[in-house]
C-alpha cells in the first residue's frame, strides 16, 4: 500500500525557518517524481515545488522561489522541504504528492502556521 | 503564474449531470494534454479523479469524465450522488510549473 506521511509542521514566527519531511513507503520511491502542494486555511490548492526522480530537475512556484528548497534522499525514501524567511501568507497545510500522470497519491498533510 | 478559472459553485439534484469548467490559457491548458481533476472532501487530502484530460484512475467511477476544447477543460459528473458533494480542482502542466484551478464547490440538492 502506497503511503506518504508528512511531518515537521508547527508554529513559527515570521522570518523563521522550518523543515518538512515526507516519508514514503509501499512503492519504489526512487522511480517517481515528487511534489509539495499547499492549501491555506479555507482556500484552494497551490502547487509549491517539484523534484524529478533523481533530484536533478527542480522547479518552484514564484511565490516561494529563493526561500524554499526541495530535496530528496532516495536511500531513505524521503522528501524534504526547507522553508526559510517564512511569511504569514505561507500559513497552510502542506501536502507531499507523488507524480504519475497526475498527483496520484497524497499524504495527509502537515500544518504550518506563521505567526508572531 | 495565475490560477486557472473555475466557477465557485455548481449544484444539481441526485441523478442529474453537472459540468465544471476550467479555463486557462494557450500556455497551459491549451498547450498540453495534461489536465487533471481532484476531488476533496472537508478535512481530507485531494483525490485524483481524471488525468491526462480524460483518463480515469483505477477505482474511480465512470460517472466522472473529462474533456478539453481549446484553453478550457471540463469535468462532467453524471448520475449525481450525495457522496459527490465536495470541492473539485482542475490542474494543468504549464512548462516548468503546475497550475491549480480556483476550485468549485459541488452541492447535491
Amino acid at each position: 500500500e502506497v503511503q506518504l506521511v508528512e511531518s515537521g509542521g508547527g508554529l513559527v514566527q515570521p522570518g523563521g525557518s522550518l523543515r518538512l519531511s515526507c516519508a514514503a513507503s509501499g512503492f519504489t520511491f526512487s522511480s517517481y517524481e515528487m511534489n509539495w502542494v499547499r492549501q491555506a486555511p479555507g482556500k484552494g490548492l497551490e502547487w509549491v515545488s517539484y523534484i524529478s526522480s533523481s533530484g536533478s530537475t527542480i522547479y518552484y512556484a514564484d511565490s516561494v522561489k529563493g526561500r524554499f528548497t526541495i530535496s530528496r534522499d532516495n536511500a531513505k525514501n524521503s522528501l524534504y522541504l526547507q522553508m526559510n524567511s517564512l511569511r504569514a501568507e505561507d500559513t497552510a497545510v502542506y501536502y507531499c504528492a507523488r507524480s504519475d500522470s497526475g498527483y496520484d497519491y497524497w499524504g495527509q498533510g502537515t500544518l504550518v502556521t506563521v505567526s508572531s | 503564474q495565475s490560477a486557472l478559472t473555475q466557477p465557485a459553485s455548481v449544484s444539481g439534484s441526485p441523478g442529474q449531470s453537472i459540468t465544471i469548467s476550467c479555463t486557462g490559457t494557450s500556455s497551459d491548458v491549451g498547450s498540453y494534454n495534461l489536465v487533471s481533476w481532484y476531488q476533496q472532501h472537508p478535512g481530507k487530502a485531494p483525490k485524483l479523479m481524471i488525468y491526462e484530460g480524460s483518463k480515469r484512475p483505477s477505482g474511480v467511477s465512470n460517472r466522472f469524465s473529462g474533456s478539453k476544447s481549446g484553453n478550457t477543460a471540463s469535468l462532467t459528473i453524471s448520475g449525481l450522488q450525495a457522496e459527490d458533494e465536495a470541492d473539485y480542482y482542475c490542474c494543468s502542466y504549464a512548462g516548468s510549473s503546475t497550475l491549480f484551478g480556483t476550485g468549485t464547490k459541488v452541492t447535491v440538492l
